[in-house]
C-alpha cells in the first residue's frame, strides 16, 4: 500500500495566483511528521515546510502553509501569490516516529507549472 | 548557510565499474543518508546510518552497495560492479539528529549517475 499519495501528477496555476497541492497519507504511527519537498529542473532537493503530528496549529513559512487535516490523514502544501521561480516537482515525504524509522518515504511528486 | 555538497555532479561509468560518490554532510549533523530518483520516478531511500554504522537499509540497498565515513567530514557511496539499472540521481543528506520525527533531512544537489 502506498505510504504518501499525491493524486495530481501536473498542476498548472496563473503567476500570483494560490495554489493547492495534495497530499495524503497512511500511517498507524501516532507519532509523525510531514514534509514538503521542492525540485526545481536542476535536480536539487529543497526543504519548503514540516508538519508535526501533535502539532495544534498550521505550519507556515513565507508563501507555503501546510492544511493539516489530521482526521483525513492529509496535508496539502498551499503556495500563494505563486511566482514563476515555483514551477517545480513537489515531493509530499513523511517520517514516522516507531521504530525509529530514520528514512522518509517519499510521494510521486506533483508538477506544477506557473504560466506568466 | 550550511548545506550538503556532493562530487562529482554528474559521473559516466561503464557498466561492471566501480563507483564512488561522495558526500560532505552538514558539520554537526549525526544522521546521514543516501537516496536515489530514477528519472521521472519517486526518490527512494537506499540506507541511514549514525554513529560509523548502517542504521536502516531498504531492499534496493543489496550486497552491491555499501556506505562509509572515511573521515570526519566525508560520506561516500561504492556501487560495485554497476548495472545499467543503477543509472539514476543519487541524493546524499543529513539530519541534525536521527531519532525524531520532527527532524528535517537536508539533501545534497544530487549525482548523476549514468552507467553505459
Amino acid at each position: 500500500a502506498q505510504k504518501i499519495t499525491q493524486t495530481q501528477p501536473g498542476m498548472f496555476v496563473q503567476e500570483k495566483e494560490a495554489v493547492t497541492l495534495d497530499c495524503t497519507y497512511d500511517t498507524s504511527d501516532p507519532s509523525y511528521g510531514l514534509f514538503w519537498y521542492k525540485q526545481p529542473s536542476s535536480g536539487e532537493m529543497i526543504f519548503l515546510i514540516y508538519q508535526g503530528s501533535y502539532d495544534q496549529q498550521n505550519a507556515t513559512e513565507g508563501r507555503y502553509s501546510l492544511n493539516f487535516q489530521k482526521a483525513r490523514k492529509s496535508a496539502n502544501l498551499v503556495i500563494s501569490a505563486s511566482q514563476l521561480g515555483d514551477s517545480a516537482m513537489y515531493f509530499c515525504a513523511m517520517r514516522e516516529g516507531f521504530p525509529y524509522g530514520q528514512n522518509f518515504v517519499f510521494g510521486p511528486g506533483t508538477r506544477l507549472s506557473v504560466l506568466p | 548557510e550550511p548545506e550538503v555538497t556532493q562530487t562529482p555532479s554528474h559521473q559516466v561509468t561503464q557498466m561492471g565499474q566501480e563507483v564512488i560518490l561522495r558526500c560532505v554532510p552538514i558539520s554537526n549533523h549525526l544522521y546521514f543518508y543516501w537516496y536515489r530518483q530514477i528519472l521521472g520516478q519517486k526518490v527512494e531511500f537506499l540506507v541511514s546510518f549514525y554513529n560509523n554504522e548502517i542504521s536502516e537499509k531498504s531492499e534496493i540497498f543489496d550486497d552491491q552497495f555499501s556506505v562509509e565515513r572515511p573521515d570526519g567530514s566525508n560520506f561516500t557511496l561504492k556501487i560495485r560492479s554497476t548495472k545499467l539499472e543503477d543509472s539514476a540521481m543519487y541524493f546524499c543528506a543529513s539530519s541534525e539528529g536521527g531519532k525524531g520525527w520532527n527532524q528535517p533531512q537536508h539533501f545534497g544537489d544530487g549525482t548523476r549517475l549514468s552507467i553505459l
